[in-house]
């Protein structure tokens, strides 16, 4: 099925553990992004990458890096793990010149710092 | 920054009831997008809205944006318990980079 994968769905780590989230896109879409959903905060955009090749900050960066390894696949990167980034994270995909069809989300990777 | 405003929080309905959420932007949007997330779930695209005035309708959701596109409004006619989610808009400044402006989402209970 056409759509964003992420991988894995679920992780436990424990403070200071790195690790990474896989995020792949078969939309042929130029942009993606990474986003965390906490209770009563929303989305928040960690960050986003506009194209192949480019990658920029959103609004919560910290602690975090992303890697656009092709114009599929977008990685985040903890390389510190802290129990404040204990959250849902989402990756997203949108193609910028077609308004109609918005971001495509994957399902979801829940993580546990403890 | 640029904020959207979305009420209310929470909605708990009775089945066959309305429901409406309200969004407002504190700068002029030039489009703005609508998701919903069903519990345990991930946010899905509904639609759309760019143009001013522009009202669209999807079965009994009604989406619309205002005459100034600085605010929009989802209703939902005779509520049903697959309705049950949360609902986030989200806007685009006019001008920016085309990032997303997310609302905080307003969650919908509906008791069968």
């Amino acid at each position: 099925n056409a759509g964003v994968t992420q991988t894995p769905k679920f992780q436990v780590l424990k403070t200071g553990q790195s690790m990474t989230l896989q995020c792949a896109q078969d939309m042929n879409h130029n942009s993606m992004y990474w986003y965390r959903q906490d209770p009563g905060m929303g989305l928040r955009l960690i960050y986003y990458s506009a194209s192949e090749g480019t990658t920029d900050k959103g609004e919560v960066p910290n602690g975090y890096n992303v890697s656009r390894l092709n114009k599929r696949e977008f990685s985040l990167r903890l390389e510190s793990a802290a129990p404040s980034q204990t959250s849902v994270y989402f990756c997203a995909s949108s193609e910028y010149y077609n308004p109609n069809r918005g971001y495509t989300f994957g399902s979801g990777t829940r993580l546990t710092v403890v | 920054g640029q904020q959207v405003m979305q009420i209310p929080q929470y909605q708990h309905v009775q089945e066959g009831e309305d429901f409406t959420t309200y969004c407002n932007s504190s700068t002029t949007l030039s489009n703005i997008q609508w998701y919903k997330q069903r519990p345990g779930g991930h946010p899905v695209f509904l639609i759309q809205l760019v143009k001013s005035g522009e009202v669209k309708k999807q079965k009994r959701l009604t989406f619309q944006f205002g005459e100034a596109k600085k605010n929009s409004s989802l209703h939902i006619t005779a509520t049903q318990t697959t309705d049950v989610g949360t609902y986030f808009c989200a806007g685009v400044n006019a001008g920016n980079n085309r990032k997303l402006i997310w609302g905080l989402g307003t969650s919908l209970a509906v008791n069968p």
